[in-house]
């Protein structure tokens, strides 16, 4: 079985100010795993996804996440909030791979305080 | 056209009425799917197409729900007897296949009261 675990519903930060939002997966075979972000009124866009060429994966928007198997973790960060960064964050994991395979986090919702 | 397009935006419809939510894919994808995110969960996967071969029913929260997709295009997705529980955004997705790590590409969804 496969789930994606989002530390945290909501997470403030100053603009400026590094920006983690924590990830934990659950799965049985080495995963493919994704971030993907949701402007108010939009849908989904992906920030970024892990594919086992690389451990340390840049996305989007000066957006990069780590994937850690012993920590089963895919943390996603930035050095420098902005205010564009104001959005809500969703983490994925599939095991078989395929859009049809995906298992979402529940969501984190990301603020910046001017 | 340029992304995913979904019609209506936004639909609110009385309890046991049926609703129909309508996606219009991105040119050249062969797959296309259905999500449905309700307030405070992630994104619950509902049914898959990939090409002319059977879809994948397996999300599908119960036989009120149903959908299609027609001439491997447009899909529509049908609620039978709306419930207050079906309020949600369903939100489609299309992409040019469905091995690996494909990036899906969403629509902006379809926000569904059920009043």
């Amino acid at each position: 079985a496969q789930s994606v675990t989002q530390l945290g519903s909501h997470v403030s930060v100053s603009e400026g100010a590094l920006v983690l939002l924590r990830c934990n997966y659950s799965s049985s075979v080495p995963p493919y795993l994704f971030w993907y972000v949701q402007y108010p009124n939009q849908g989904l866009q992906l920030l970024l996804k892990y594919t086992s060429a690389a451990t340390l994966v840049k996305g989007i928007n000066g957006f990069e996440a780590e994937f850690k198997k012993s920590e089963t973790s895919f943390h996603l960060t930035k050095p420098s909030a902005h205010m564009s960064d104001a959005a809500e964050y969703f983490c994925a994991v599939s095991d078989r791979g395929g859009a049809n395979n995906l298992f979402f986090g529940t969501g984190t919702r990301l603020t910046v305080i001017p | 056209g340029a992304g995913v397009s979904q019609s209506p935006s936004n639909k609110v419809t009385e309890k046991g009425k049926d609703v129909e939510l309508r996606c219009d894919p991105i040119s050249g994808h062969t797959a296309l799917y259905w999500y449905r995110q309700s307030l405070g969960q992630g994104l619950e996967f509902l049914i898959y197409f990939q090409g002319n071969s059977a879809p994948d029913k397996s999300g599908l929260p119960s036989d009120r729900f149903s959908a299609e997709r027609t001439g491997g295009s447009v899909s529509t997705l049908t609620i039978q007897r709306t419930q207050q529980e079906d309020s949600a955004v369903y939100l489609c997705a299309s992409s040019y296949h469905n091995r690996g790590s494909t990036e899906a590409f969403f629509g902006q969804g379809t926000r569904l009261t059920v009043v």
